[in-house]
């Protein structure tokens, strides 16, 4: 079964630059949430879109935004990138059918330097 | 503030034995409760779940509790075995709008599974 996709899967930055991260979910969900995981820290929300419109705003700083694409597949951009954004970024997805349960990617490992 | 806890980051077991994994939470809007697993170099893939109207879920080898009153929650599983081995992260969702679909994680307990 398709699951959900995220590129790159690893990506190495350095301060001040940008960065764009991509997810691909599962068809026919409709929904695609973001997530950071810090070293040894729980994942964080970050942001949500339901129907290509943003539904629900985390701790997700002003450097970033993301959005979602007539396709459902939603981008993360990161501006301005500090030694803080290295961690880990999980994309998730879901439907309005299964509300219950999100499927995550296997996230793509920002390393800021 | 965490309003997850899992306060043991790591477990070991013995195959074939029982592990009690456990979760604290403080919201009391919290309603929906679910368990995800994780391996090295993957997303968490969802375990179990359970809604806040019951006490019990039983799926195969897992077992999740919920005591209401005491915002704790436990995934037993059982019997275990090394392909258990992962960490697991325990997850709550509740509210109302928008907001009650997204997920706050607990920070995972690395479970160990020894042969």
């Amino acid at each position: 079964a398709a699951g959900v996709i995220q590129s790159p899967r690893h990506l190495i930055k350095e301060k001040r630059e940008t960065a764009t991260l991509k997810c691909y979910p599962i068809p026919r969900h409709d929904t695609v949430y973001w997530y950071q995981q810090g070293p040894g820290q729980d994942p964080q929300f970050l942001i949500s879109f339901y129907e290509k419109m943003q539904s629900d705003k985390g701790s997700i700083p002003d450097r970033f935004s993301a959005q979602q694409f007539s396709d459902y597949h939603s981008e993360l951009n990161m501006s301005s990138l500090e030694l803080g954004d290295s961690a880990l970024y999980f994309c998730a997805s879901s439907s309005r059918q299964g509300l219950e349960k999100l499927f995550f990617g296997s996230g793509t490992q920002l390393s800021v330097l | 503030d965490q309003q997850v806890k899992q306060n043991s980051p790591s477990l070991s077991v013995q195959e074939g034995r029982i592990s009690i994994l456990n979760c604290d939470y403080t919201n009391s809007m919290f309603d929906y409760f679910l368990w995800y697993k994780k391996y090295p170099a993957e997303g968490p893939t969802f375990l179990i779940s359970i809604s806040s109207i019951k006490d019990k879920n039983e799926d195969g080898r897992f077992t999740v509790f919920l005591n209401k009153s005491a915002k704790h929650l436990s995934l037993h599983i059982v019997p275990s075995q090394p392909g258990d081995s992962a960490v697991y992260f325990c997850a709550a969702s509740g509210g109302s709008g928008a907001g009650s679909y997204q997920l706050t994680f607990g920070k995972g307990t690395k479970l160990s599974v020894i042969p």
